[in-house]
């Protein structure tokens, strides 16, 4: 399995909802993320996790909340979001080399196909 | 900080001809990686190319390849027989090879055409 999977491919919500969107790969990747995309933009991180557990938090506002349950699956819990938060939400992973003295190294980011969510 | 530069917002190029999109990039380290991404209407994003910096020889795939000059720090894309299924928006990327690092500095992307 060489693939990153998101579901749903599309979701409007209103303001008031809470949704979740959700990630998974099989392919053994400890690093995974989570993007926003604006259309013709590129992607703008949101959070990374490695091992499982939140590297980075690019101040994301706290209407989006992250979550890691297992190595595979990663999910983005949206509650009371603005309409500016419309967009394409793209999960990604990559694959970490382990080097001596415990420290790891990333390369190349596999996406997923991605989320169109709509707030109306 | 590192920053990237696609200062080609847009191009065309006929079928079967090659074109090459530019990428400038700012660094103070030795040591990193760029990638060019792939991005069609349908809008995943794939990775068409990666390069080591600290590797001289241009990184190849099939029909793309890079020219990639450390010193400049430039690092553009050549499509060559460019194909209909080629068009796409391409976005050119900069990691650093730090460990522990996980952010990807995103050029501002350029929307490729291929006229049939």
């Amino acid at each position: 399995d060489t693939e990153v999977t998101q579901t749903p491919k599309h979701l409007v919500m209103g303001m008031t909802n809470k949704k979740s969107l959700k990630c998974e790969q099989h392919m053994g990747h400890r690093a995974m993320y989570w993007y926003k995309q604006k259309a013709k933009k590129p992607p703008e991180l949101m959070f990374v996790y490695s091992y499982e557990k939140l590297s980075i938090n690019e101040s994301v506002p706290s209407r989006f909340s992250p979550e890691c349950p297992n190595s595979s699956l990663l999910n983005l819990h949206l509650h009371a979001l603005q309409p500016e938060d419309s967009a394409l939400y793209l999960c990604a992973s990559s694959p970490t080399l382990r080097l001596a003295g415990g420290s790891s190294v990333v390369v190349e980011q596999y996406f997923g196909p991605g989320t169109r969510l709509t707030v109306t | 900080a590192q920053t990237v530069t696609q200062s080609q917002p847009e191009m065309s190029v006929q079928e079967a001809e090659t074109v090459t999109l530019s990428c400038t990039y700012d660094t103070s380290e030795s040591d990193y990686y760029l990638f060019w991404y792939k991005q069609p209407p349908s809008r995943q994003m794939i990775l068409v190319i990666r390069q080591e910096a600290y590797k001289q020889q241009n990184a190849t795939e099939n029909r793309f390849s890079v020219n990639f000059q450390k010193a400049a720090k430039s690092f553009s894309l050549k499509i060559s027989d460019s194909q209909l299924g080629d068009a796409a928006m391409y976005f050119c990327a900069y990691r650093s090879s730090t460990s522990g690092t996980y952010k990807y500095i995103f050029g501002t992307g350029t929307r490729l055409k291929v006229l049939a």
